[in-house]
């Protein structure tokens, strides 16, 4: 089980921006992090817990292993609206945190 | 460039069956894992199925064991989710996505989504 926060946030464009994903049992660095814009499919950032997907902005970073991990952007911008979504597959089933809605204030 | 696209989906009365489709192209497609995940209405994301990219490893979500099948093709690059006896509470976007991981039993990071199939369970 995967315990993400805050559920939501709001935060002004430029700001540092930082989601916790907790895991229930030891996970490795088997974490992933997803973003999921309005009504579009989620997008793969961050594998491995710490690994940049190829062409994704730098501002976005992981960090973490075993069960406490994090998730953060260091300058928010107006094209980071979206929800975001920590994953782990180490144990079956692969479980997704329930999300975290970044909003601009 | 990798391309999954979702069909299939549609408004069924609960207690029915219903097959979706994912067409894959842009990939070795016997090569990987396939994943099925499906997000309600307002709702996160659930994960449902996964399949080995030989189809020898199938595992499901405690939610729908017994009742989905997940299953594919290789001959026709194309992933399918039989989904029987269906309840209300199967109402959702259906997404499938490709797996990270080369020629393995278990499963990685979900690197490629399709847009999605929405299904709706209702009478």
């Amino acid at each position: 089980q995967m315990t993400q926060s805050p559920s939501s946030l709001s935060a002004s464009v430029g700001d540092r921006v930082t989601i916790t994903c907790q895991a229930s049992l030891d996970i490795n660095n088997s974490l992933n992090w997803y973003q999921q814009k309005p009504g579009k499919a989620p997008k793969l950032l961050i594998y491995d817990a710490s690994k940049m997907e190829t062409g994704v902005p730098s501002r976005f970073s992981g960090s973490g292993s075993g069960t406490d991990f994090t998730f953060t952007i260091t300058s928010l911008q107006p094209e980071d609206i979206a929800t975001y979504y920590c994953q782990q597959f180490n144990n079956l089933p692969p479980t997704f945190g329930g999300g975290t809605n970044v909003e601009i204030k | 460039q990798v391309q999954l696209v979702e069909s299939g989906g549609g408004v069924v009365q609960p207690g029915r069956s219903l097959r979706l489709s994912c067409a894959a192209s842009g990939f070795t497609f016997g090569s990987y894992g396939m994943h099925w995940v499906r997000q309600a209405p307002g709702k996160g994301l659930e994960w449902v199925a996964f399949i080995s990219y030989d189809g020898s490893y199938k595992y499901y979500a405690d939610s729908v064991k017994g009742r989905f099948s997940i299953s594919r093709d290789k001959s026709k690059t194309t992933l399918y989710l039989q989904m029987d006896s269906l309840r209300a509470e199967d109402t959702a976007l259906y997404y499938c996505a490709k797996d990270r991981v080369y020629s393995s039993g278990w499963y990685g990071p979900l690197e490629h989504w399709g847009q999605g199939t929405l299904v709706t369970v209702s009478s």
